[in-house]
């Protein structure tokens, strides 16, 4: 079966800084990956994915993922952060690619300072 | 680009009552729809697959009897929290995957519905 660990369940990052919202996972096969985005009382909104190809996958709103099979991570990042992309953000997973296999992580909520 | 819209967003109903969601993928059929529940602060949980003209498949440990989903078109599908009680209060969102299309990739999510039983 397959997992996605968030290991924070907050983070905190001033207006203007680099941010990075961490994710691991675990499956079997080829992994598809995906991060969304997810604001008050509204459902996920995609941001990107990762299936193949470029490691560095770039998606909506200025954010990009890492694909590291290494450490079988999918990082999420954006150069300079915005108070608005304070949200929920969701990690998930997908053993090739199902939809009804697609496992998400616990969410991490994203606070940008001004 | 696809949209999913969900009916109602907010609904509030006395405990012993049955409430319906309803799941629309306004610009696409879709053949198969997610049910999810999310409680507060924690990630979704796959409830049920929907699955249109057939029954649905429905994750374990997920009542049946209790959320009832129908799936009677291309792009309608219903959840239904049959004698809700207090601890059936939830997030409950949908997600529409277009007719012959698997991945989940091209997964579509509504904008959920917040469920209070009193």
């Amino acid at each position: 079966a397959q997992s996605v660990a968030q290991p924070e369940d907050q983070v905190n990052v001033a207006e203007g800084n680099p941010l990075t919202v961490k994710c691991t996972y675990s499956v079997s096969g080829n992994p598809y990956l995906f991060w969304y985005v997810q604001y008050p009382n509204r459902g996920l909104q995609f941001l990107l994915k990762y299936i193949t190809g470029d490691n560095l996958v770039k998606g909506s709103y200025g954010f990009e993922a890492e694909f590291n099979k290494s450490q079988t991570s999918f990082h999420l990042k954006k150069p300079s952060a915005l108070v608005s992309d304070s949200a929920l953000y969701f990690c998930a997973v997908s053993p090739g690619g199902s939809a009804r296999q697609l496992t998400f992580g616990s969410g991490t909520q994203l606070t940008v300072l001004p | 680009g696809a949209v999913v819209s969900q009916h109602p967003s907010r609904v509030i109903c006395k405990s012993g009552t049955s409430v319906k969601i309803e799941c629309r993928s306004l610009d696409f059929q879709a053949t198969t729809m997610f049910w999810y529940r999310q409680f507060p602060k924690q990630s979704l949980m796959l409830m049920a697959t929907s699955n249109e003209g057939s029954k649905a498949t429905y994750e374990q440990g997920v009542e049946k009897d209790k959320f009832l989903i129908n799936h009677a078109s291309l792009t309608l599908s219903t959840l239904t929290v049959t004698s809700a009680h207090p601890e059936d209060s939830s997030f409950y969102i949908c997600s529409a995957l277009p007719s012959g299309l698997s991945g989940a990739n091209v997964l579509t999510f509504g904008a959920g519905s917040r469920l209070t039983v009193l």
